[in-house]
């Protein structure tokens, strides 16, 4: 597609419910990184794909957060027994080269997701 | 550590006033990479500049300008003529050797007045 592609847009979730949260990237993108976002803060690294191998994934604040590529496309983030802690804005972002530093990387419009 | 402070956490000017948004930083690594997002009420991140850390000459774009001053692990960011539609949240970021991690400033709120 032409931008990084993010669904839903809005989600609420009662607390202790489990949300699975969309990314679909640029076609192409070997990278992809998924970012948290909360009220008022600038975005925290969750975790990093090249292709469908998850090489990072030391952002992610708990085991109750998952994600996945399979294929090497579409991502999928997903929060078990969701916390109100968990409400914020989940980013997705790609890149065409691996590791490449001098590419700012493409961002969706993010999921805002809130825990009631 | 590494870390990006962005002290001014809200400005507002008026119309067609000059602004400059802070940005200091800190890595012990000698490359990386700089770089300020915008990101307006509709949320995605919109990149802006990117700067090399070899790089220190300064760089304008029309009305937006940058200063990045190594000795002072600085990168600021100047609007020049501010226009409403340059309202907006503004993230300065680090990515460090490697590239699979970006390091974002928790922001400047800016509000341009009509």
């Amino acid at each position: 597609g032409a931008g990084v592609s993010q669904s839903p847009r809005y989600k609420v979730a009662k607390r202790g419910q489990d949300v699975a949260l969309r990314c679909d990237p640029i076609s192409g993108h070997v990278s992809l990184f998924w970012y948290q976002q909360a009220l008022g803060q600038g975005p925290e690294f969750l975790t990093y794909f090249q292709n469908e191998a998850q090489l990072d994934k030391s952002g992610l604040p708990s085991d109750r957060f998952f994600a996945e590529r399979p294929e090497g496309s579409v991502s999928t983030l997903k929060i078990q027994r969701t916390q109100q802690e968990d409400s914020a804005v989940y980013l997705c972002a790609s890149s065409d080269v691996q590791g490449r530093q001098d590419y700012g990387y493409t961002f969706g419009s993010g999921t805002r997701l809130t825990v009631v | 550590a590494q870390k990006v402070t962005q002290a001014q956490t809200e400005i507002s000017v008026v119309e067609k006033e000059d602004v400059t948004l802070d940005c200091v930083y800190e890595t012990r690594d000698t490359t990386y990479y700089l770089f300020w997002y915008k990101q307006p009420p509709s949320g995605e991140l919109v990149f802006l500049i990117r700067r090399n850390s070899f790089d220190e000459q300064n760089e304008i774009s029309g009305r937006y300008s940058w200063n990045f001053q190594k000795s002072t692990s600085s990168f600021n960011f100047t609007i020049t003529a501010s226009q409403v539609v340059d309202s907006a949240v503004y993230f300065c970021a680090l990515i460090p050797p490697g590239g699979d991690k970006i390091i974002f400033g928790k922001g400047t709120r800016l509000h341009i007045l009509p």
